[in-house]
């Protein structure tokens, strides 16, 4: 079945540093990958997206690129601000579906 | 315009009660789906409706159920409340188009604690 494997954290950064969050997924076709973000005490929101292999996604300065090879979505972000500070999930979507595979999260904490 | 809006936003209940939760999509959207998420288990997917219909159902017991009205909207239930069952349940809407690519618009959670 579906499945998706992240990056376990928490991750503590200091500001201006690189980020890297490994995402990994199993899935039976050719998916969609998504990540998105949870912000203390709010929903979660979608950072960026990729459809088909080789597509890359961005968002705010964060980017993911979907390698079919390696099966990862990786997110990097050059350099993390405090305001990055939340939850980070990957997902995938199946062709034909509407409903999304979670990976388990990724809390981030950027310190000053 | 106007998000994701869930109701309420936080509740107690005991075991054995019952509980609905409402969600309002954003308008035009016509897909609207329910997660569970809690510390153990992370986020999992309940069901998704349809133009009032079930499209889709996640890995759960019965006792989970929902609804979708002809405005879109959706209300969830849970019956004979269980401890385990206390999670943050996040309800997020689509155009629903079944391309896998439709990005989820997602509400700010009903958080029910169950004592």
């Amino acid at each position: 079945g579906d499945s998706v494997t992240q990056m376990e954290g928490p991750v503590t950064l200091s500001e201006e540093a690189f980020l890297t969050i490994n995402c990994t997924y199993t899935a039976t076709g050719y998916p969609s990958l998504f990540w998105y973000v949870q912000y203390p005490g709010e929903g979660l929101q979608l950072l960026l997206k990729a459809t088909k292999a080789d597509d890359k996604g961005s968002n705010k300065g964060f980017e993911a690129t979907y390698r079919k090879e390696t099966t990862s979505f990786h997110l990097e972000k050059g350099s993390v601000q405090v305001s990055d500070s939340a939850v980070y999930f990957c997902a995938l979507s199946e062709a034909g579906a509407n409903n999304l595979f979670f990976g388990t999260g990724t809390r981030l904490t950027v310190i000053p | 315009k106007a998000g994701v809006t869930q109701t309420p936003r936080y509740l107690i209940k005991t075991r054995g009660q019952q509980v609905t939760l409402s969600c309002s999509p954003i308008s035009g959207h016509r897909s609207v789906s329910w997660y569970q998420q809690t510390p153990g288990q992370g986020l999992q997917f309940l069901f998704e409706y349809f133009s009032e219909t079930q499209r889709n159902k996640g890995n759960f017991p019965g006792r989970f159920s929902g609804r979708q009205f002809s405005n879109s909207r959706s209300e969830m239930n849970v019956s004979t409340l269980e401890l385990g069952d206390s999670a943050l349940y996040l309800c997020a809407s689509s155009l629903g188009t079944n391309s896998g690519a439709n990005v989820l618009t997602f509400g700010a959670g009903s958080r029910l604690t169950v004592l």
